[in-house]
């Protein structure tokens, strides 16, 4: 099975920073990568579909990048409200892996 | 408006069996892919597994082969998901969730807790 790992596991930024998470699939899996944000109590929310595409609704500092086996999420100002746990998902086909998430807070 | 609405919290003995549905409403039930995913107390999401509302075919993710089944009623738009063999660490949130197609979830149901307790 394609295995999905992401670093760094939690960070701590200040507002307005640029935050950058990245994901590595263990094969390639093409463009075929799903970006969420979860908050607490509440179920994951589609940030970027197929690597790079922004989901209708999710504001511009948002930003997704990669292709075969390496991926990037880019918050380009970071907000309080931007506080959650965000995950890869490898998409398209079986098996539709997770990765363990990082945990983004404020300094 | 598209709702997937689950049943109710369970709570099982270690070896026993759990059945959660997940029934569908607000749109065409044989259109969209239908997913299993589970959260455990603290941890993240875990694919469990697809199922094709149309075709009734699904596929699992290995940690679950042999103990899993999904199905699927298509006159009651809903689908099922039994996990047998439970041990503690199956102690999770159970969702369904609609696959748009190649760009990940768009509705979730709202959960079922399954406790797995002696």
């Amino acid at each position: 099975d394609i295995q999905m790992t992401q670093s760094p596991s939690s960070l701590s930024a200040s507002v307005g920073d640029r935050v950058t998470i990245t994901c590595r699939a263990s094969q390639g899996i093409s463009y075929y990568l799903t970006w969420y944000q979860q908050k607490p109590g509440k179920v994951p929310k589609v940030l970027i579909y197929a690597a790079s595409n922004l989901q209708s609704g999710v504001p511009s500092r948002f930003s997704g990048s990669g292709s075969g086996t390496d991926f990037t999420l880019t918050i380009s100002s970071l907000q309080p409200e931007d506080v959650a746990t965000y995950y890869c998902q490898k998409d398209h086909s079986a098996p539709f892996t997770f990765g363990p998430g990082t945990k983004v807070d404020i300094k | 408006q598209v709702q997937l609405v689950q049943s109710g919290a369970e709570v099982k003995k270690p070896g026993a069996s759990v059945k959660v549905s997940c029934k569908a409403s607000g749109y065409t039930f044989t259109s969209f892919y239908l997913h299993w995913v589970r959260q455990a107390p603290g941890q993240g999401p875990e694919w469990m597994g697809i199922i094709s509302p149309s075709g009734g075919s699904a596929t699992y993710a290995q940690k679950f082969q042999g103990r899993v089944s999904m199905t699927r009623d298509t006159p009651t738009s809903t689908v099922y998901m039994e996990l047998s063999s439970l041990r503690s660490e199956d102690t999770a949130v159970y969702y369904c969730a609609r696959d748009q197609g190649s760009s990940g979830y768009d509705y979730w149901g709202q959960g079922t807790l399954v406790t797995v307790s002696s």
